[in-house]
């Protein structure tokens, strides 16, 4: 079974940029898995960052983009804030109408 | 306004059922496929359930293959998962999403299912 691969842990800097990847145990991912990326703080509901790859949702300011680097899909996050320590989860889209998230990255801003 | 709300959560035994809705209001809900999503404390997002804007298309997670169902009610608004055959594993939050084609594009806020003797 394929799995979706994250980054355990990250640190960054405030006012840093950082690049978070989501890749597959087998094979590349492309934009046919339209990546999405979530960003969920302790005792939140997830939060829409990107999806289909690079589209920012309503109200994500553009310090976040997303996009395919190589073989995996990634996250920029440019002039880290300290309200950016989060954890960040990707999704793939697998086909026939199936979903999977990465493990997910614990962001630490210090 | 784009908003979802779950319900349904609660405490039930090894074996049991619950059914969980999700209301959505703020878009037409019969325009959009659906998810389920679960978390349990502490750990990662997982995917769950799907189902298409009409309900004529179902799929699931290997983990709850066989024992959950979703289903919705396009008159009503409501998205639902009914839960069978509980196991302890899947103590979680539920959480519905809603699918803008590309990814999930807004969530709930989530119900809290403890299965527990």
């Amino acid at each position: 079974q394929t799995v979706v691969t994250q980054e355990p842990s990250f640190s960054v800097s405030p006012g840093g940029t950082v690049t978070l990847t989501c890749g597959l145990s087998s094979g590349s991912v492309s934009t046919n898995h339209y990546p999405s990326w979530y960003q969920q703080t302790p005792g939140q509901s997830p939060r829409t960052l990107i999806y289909g790859t690079y589209r920012r949702s309503s109200g994500v300011p553009d310090r976040f983009s997303g996009s395919i680097l190589g073989n995996k899909a990634a996250l920029t996050i440019t002039g880290a804030l300290a309200d950016d320590e989060s954890d960040y989860y990707c999704m793939l889209y697998m086909g026939v109408d199936i979903w999977v998230f990465g493990g997910g990255t614990k962001l630490t801003v210090l | 306004q784009v908003h979802l709300l779950e319900s349904g959560g609660g405490v039930v035994q090894p074996g049991g059922s619950l059914r969980l809705s999700c209301a959505a209001s703020g878009f037409i809900l019969g325009s959009y496929n659906m998810h389920w999503v679960r978390q349990v404390p502490g750990k990662g997002l997982e995917w769950v359930a799907f189902v298409r804007y009409d309900g004529s298309d179902k799929h699931y997670a290997d983990s709850v293959k066989g024992r959950f169902t979703i289903s919705r009610d396009n008159s009503k608004s409501t998205v639902f998962l009914q839960m069978n055959s509980l196991r302890v594993e899947d103590t979680a939050s539920y959480y519905c999403a809603k699918d803008n084609y590309w990814g999930f594009d807004h969530w709930g806020q989530g119900t809290l299912v403890a299965v527990s003797s």
